[in-house]
């Protein structure tokens, strides 16, 4: 069973131009995080995904980014008019679905991440 | 709503001394704890984990017990070594209608030769 699978690795983009940044789950999950991570700094979450759904995008700049995730293939997070500030590590995790148990918790499971260079 | 507090980095160390690592956290339910690590320039591993109230993760010399009465997951460590130097990350997860994870902010550790 493959790990969550991101691409691309590295990334270089002019100012102004776009990223695409992919992230393939974990076979049989259908949730998807994306975080960023400033040099030194934590992990802050972006965006929750569940299959078409956006869950939670409570920590998606209004502008210039979003995510997706259909219902085949994988989910991608796009920053438009990358500015230097965009210059970050993206990590993706997914987890599978709890449905309605409760009786059961499961960790997330992380991708290599995207390490984005904007020049 | 549900969060997870831990102590700031960074953490430094020499090699051989005990480390702690704390966490406490806020949640509504009954969450799952985690404690991930993420080694320079790779992405977050899981390190140890508790499902219910007294469980105690272990995993690779550290561990970490599940205290509902506190609210806490703090990690530890007898005897840390250099190759432990890293960003550690406490988390939570509960089976709520998002099933979202919620991750502390994140802790640098530094071992000292």
């Amino acid at each position: 069973n493959a790990g969550v699978m991101q691409n691309p690795r590295h990334l270089v983009r002019r100012r102004g131009q776009e990223a695409r940044l992919r992230c393939s789950p974990m076979k049989g999950h259908s949730h998807v995080y994306w975080y960023r991570q400033l040099p030194e700094e934590g992990l802050k979450f972006m965006v929750y995904l569940q299959k078409e759904n956006i869950i939670d995008e409570s920590g998606m700049p209004k502008e210039r980014f979003s995510a997706e995730f259909p219902k085949e293939g994988p989910s991608i997070l796009r920053i438009q008019q990358v500015v230097r500030g965009d210059s970050a590590a993206y990590f993706c995790a997914s987890s599978p679905s709890l449905g309605r148990r409760t009786d059961v918790n499961t960790e997330a499971f992380f991708g290599q991440g995207t390490r984005l260079t904007v020049v | 709503g549900d969060s997870v507090t831990q102590m700031e980095g960074p953490v430094t160390l020499s090699e051989e001394a005990f480390l702690t690592i704390n966490c406490t956290y806020t949640a509504t339910g009954y969450p799952s704890l985690f404690w991930y690590v993420q080694y320079p320039g790779e992405g977050l591993q899981l390190l140890l984990k508790a499902t219910k109230a007294d469980d105690k993760g272990s995993n690779k010399g550290f561990e970490a017990t599940y205290r509902k009465e506190t609210t806490s997951f703090h990690l530890e460590k007898g005897s840390v070594q250099v190759s432990d130097s890293a960003v550690y990350f406490c988390a939570l997860s509960t089976a709520n209608r998002d099933d979202k994870i919620i991750f502390g902010k994140g802790t640098r550790l530094h071992i000292l030769p």
